[in-house]
C-alpha cells in the first residue's frame, strides 16, 4: 500500500512554455502533498507543502507565480512550471502524508515519495 | 532553522562488511522525527527506517540500525551485512511535530558496495 504515482515521468519541452506534473495518491488519501526539486548529484529541495482545498505554502525563494500548484482533491495534486526556461530543468519529486483513511494516526509522520518527474527544457 | 549535516560525501565497503553513515542535526524543538531514506539509480526515494526523538530506545529494521544521540543530536546508520543492492544514495531527514510536516534533507552520502 501507500503508492504514490507522477505523471509524466519524462517531459523535453521548448523555453516559454507551460509544463503540468501530476502527483497521485493510488491507495490513500492526502490532504497534504509536498513538492521537491533535485538537480543533478544534490539533495532534495522543498519547494512547497501543497494543501487540499486552500493554497499551498511555498518555501522562501520560490516564485509561486512560476510554480503553480493546485490541489483539488484528496488524491491528486498539480505542480505546473510556468513559462520554463533552461534553468528549470530539473527532477521534481511529489511526497504524500497518509492521514486518517489509511488507517495511520497524525503522529505517523512518514511520507511516501513519488518516482519523480525529469523536466527538461531546451 | 533546521539543519541537518551529512559530513561524509562518499562511502565505499566490501560486500558483506559493516558501514556507519554519519548524521547530525539542529533544532530546538522536542518533539521530532529522524529518518534515513535511500535512493538508488531509479531515483524513487524509500524509507530505510525512522525513529522517533521520544523514544530512547534505537530503532532497528533489519540489516539497518540507527545510534541516536539525542544530547549529541546524532542520528548515525549502520548497516550490517552490506550487499550490493544497497548501492544507492543516503539522505538523512528531519521533520518536526505530528502530521504532514516538511521534511529537511542532509546533502546525501553516496554509498557503493563493492563486490
Amino acid at each position: 500500500g501507500a503508492v504514490v504515482s507522477q505523471h509524466p515521468s519524462r517531459v523535453i519541452c521548448k523555453s516559454g512554455t507551460s509544463v503540468k506534473i501530476e502527483c497521485r495518491s493510488l491507495d490513500f488519501q492526502a490532504t497534504t502533498m509536498f513538492w521537491y526539486r533535485q538537480f543533478p548529484k544534490q539533495s532534495l529541495m522543498l519547494m512547497a507543502t501543497s494543501n487540499e482545498g486552500s493554497k499551498a505554502t511555498y518555501e522562501q525563494g520560490v516564485e509561486k507565480d512560476k510554480f503553480l500548484i493546485n490541489h483539488a482533491s484528496l488524491t491528486l495534486s498539480t505542480l505546473t512550471v510556468t513559462s520554463a526556461h533552461p534553468e528549470d530543468s530539473s527532477f521534481y519529486i511529489c511526497s504524500a502524508n497518509p492521514l486518517g483513511t489509511s488507517g495511520r494516526g497524525p503522529s505517523y509522520n512518514e511520507q511516501f515519495f513519488g518516482p519523480g518527474t525529469r523536466l527538461t527544457v531546451l | 532553522a533546521q539543519t541537518v549535516t551529512q559530513s561524509q560525501p562518499e562511502m565505499s565497503v566490501q560486500e558483506a562488511e559493516t558501514v556507519t553513515l554519519s548524521c547530525t542535526y539542529d533544532t530546538s524543538e522536542s518533539n521530532y522525527y529522524l529518518f534515513w531514506y535511500k535512493q538508488p539509480p531509479s531515483r524513487q526515494m524509500i524509507l530505510v527506517i525512522r525513529q522517533e526523538a521520544y523514544k530512547q530506545q534505537n530503532a532497528t529494521e533489519n540489516r539497518f540500525s540507527v545510534n541516536f544521540q539525542k544530547a549529541a543530536k546524532s542520528f548515525s546508520l549502520k548497516i550490517s551485512d552490506s550487499q550490493l543492492g544497497d548501492t544507492a544514495m543516503y539522505f538523512c531527514a528531519f521533520s518536526v511535530g505530528n502530521g504532514a510536516q516538511k521534511l529537511v534533507f542532509g546533502q546525501g552520502t553516496r554509498l557503493t558496495i563493492n563486490p
